[in-house]
């Protein structure tokens, strides 16, 4: 089966800092990504589309400038936390659709990254 | 209302007993629809994937989807204990890009 990992896994950090979240499709290209959100005991909130080769698309409510992404080859996408603050924590997921010509097949998920400001 | 609807549970059953997960929706183009388990602190993996109506069976699960009914049920057969994890819905149109999810439902199997 396809296959996404995610880097780190886990990452802690100081509020004001930024954190770059790392999600990789491994055995095929996924020219988009999606990016997810999940609070404890809550099912996944979308916050964003990346796109290989363009903007990224954000879902209403999602600070642009906050979450910066960034698709930078075939296989890879980006999610930078810029200034993380305590309630930026969350377990964050990314999730490509594998694709069979111009037909989108499934999502296929990253193992996730959990990130705590303190 | 929300487009997809998922009972968030938490369910408890016995070991061996026989789950049956459900959602329902709104959006009667959806046309692709997907089981996940998540395990706590994990991301999602995908179980089950159907086109439009129909079963779908694979191993101790099968799920169902009923389009007139807007109705798609995930059965688990022989359930045991490392089954316990929560399982979303998800579903799809044919021209659309995003997935819509359900709340999940969190299931405790008791050995």
């Amino acid at each position: 089966g396809a296959v996404v990992s995610q880097h780190p896994s886990r990452v802690i950090c100081k509020s004001g800092t930024s954190v770059k979240i790392e999600c990789r499709s491994l055995d095929f290209q996924a020219t988009t990504m999606f990016w997810y959100r999940q609070f404890p005991k809550q099912s996944l909130m979308l916050m964003a589309t990346s796109n290989e080769g363009s903007k990224a698309t954000y879902e209403q409510g999602v600070e642009k400038d906050k979450f910066l992404i960034n698709h930078a080859s075939l296989t890879l996408s980006t999610l930078t936390v810029t200034s993380a603050h305590p309630e930026d924590s969350s377990f964050y997921i990314c999730s490509a659709p594998r694709t069979s010509g111009k037909v989108q097949e499934t999502q296929y998920f990253g193992p996730g990254t959990r990130l705590l400001v303190l | 209302q929300k487009e997809v609807e998922q009972d968030p549970g938490p369910l408890s059953v016995p070991e061996g007993a026989i789950v049956s997960l459900n959602c329902t929706y709104s959006n009667s183009a959806f046309q692709y629809f997907m089981w996940y388990r998540q395990y706590s602190r994990k991301g999602p993996e995908l179980l089950m994937y159907t086109y439009s109506s129909g079963n779908k069976e694979d191993g101790r699960f099968t799920a169902q989807v009923d389009k007139s009914s807007k109705y798609i049920s995930l059965f688990i057969r022989d359930s045991q204990p490392s089954d316990s994890a929560t399982y979303l819905c998800a579903m799809r149109t044919p021209g659309g890009f995003k997935t819509i999810f359900g709340a999940g439902t969190r299931l405790f199997v008791k050995a």
